[in-house]
């Protein structure tokens, strides 16, 4: 079964500045996909990046970047250069490959002060 | 474009009485999931079609119901709604091969 962990309920950072949410995860699949997610004030959950489990690099989107470590099974997420419109609450997500069941965390909340 | 459409995106229904939600998407996605969110948890997934074929969860099998008329639609059915079912109900679609999921707005159900 897949078990998606994240510890970090909530997280205060001033605006550019750099931020790394935790995520580890359980699974006994081999291969496997890992996302995070922003759920925006409104509500709206928004797909940000994605790593699969057999590639070493780690994912970049824009100012997102991912910290995979598998021996660890964690998936750290890190923002770059904070903005306040950054502020939302970021769930870690996994789906192994022959599932089409996502697992998602409970999610940390970021606040970006000006 | 990787819209995901909901309607309504508010609904008030009343203790006992059926609520019916529905989403579409336009990608030909494959996959549609409905999931139900309240404040500091986790999406709930509640059920999911793959192409066709309907995946309900054990824990709310009997609560939802579900029809995909066509690859592009997907209601979410409750028969009679609880003051619990009050939650923001959020479909997604995600493309075989690609696998992250593309949301939509979310309902607001309010039950009264």
């Amino acid at each position: 079964a897949q078990k998606v962990t994240q510890t970090q309920t909530s997280i205060s950072v001033m605006e550019k500045t750099t931020v790394t949410m935790d995520c580890v995860y359980e699974t006994q699949d081999s291969s496997y996909f890992l996302f995070w997610y922003k759920q925006t004030a409104s509500g709206e959950i928004v797909f940000l990046i994605r790593q699969d489990s057999y590639k070493k690099e780690n994912a970049t989107v824009g100012h997102y970047s991912l910290n995979f470590q598998k021996p660890k099974s964690s998936i750290g997420l890190i923002i770059t250069a904070t903005q306040i419109e950054d502020s939302a609450v970021y769930f870690c997500a996994m789906r192994d490959g022959g599932n089409y069941k996502p697992t998602f965390g409970k999610g940390t909340s970021l606040v970006v002060h000006p | 474009d990787t819209t995901v459409k909901q309607n309504p995106r508010y609904k008030l229904a009343r203790v006992g009485k059926p609520v019916n939600l529905i989403c579409s998407q336009t990608m030909n996605h494959d996959t549609m999931y409905w999931y139900q969110k309240k404040p500091n948890q986790a999406p709930k997934l509640l059920l999911f079609y793959y192409d066709k074929i309907l995946n309900r969860e054990a824990d709310t099998f009997e609560k939802f119901q579900s029809s995909r008329p066509n690859n592009s639609f997907c209601s979410l059915y409750i028969g009679s709604a609880g003051l619990e079912y009050s939650a923001m109900y959020l479909c997604a679609s995600s493309r075989e091969g690609r696998y992250e999921q593309y949301f939509g707005p979310g309902t607001r159900l309010t039950v009264l």
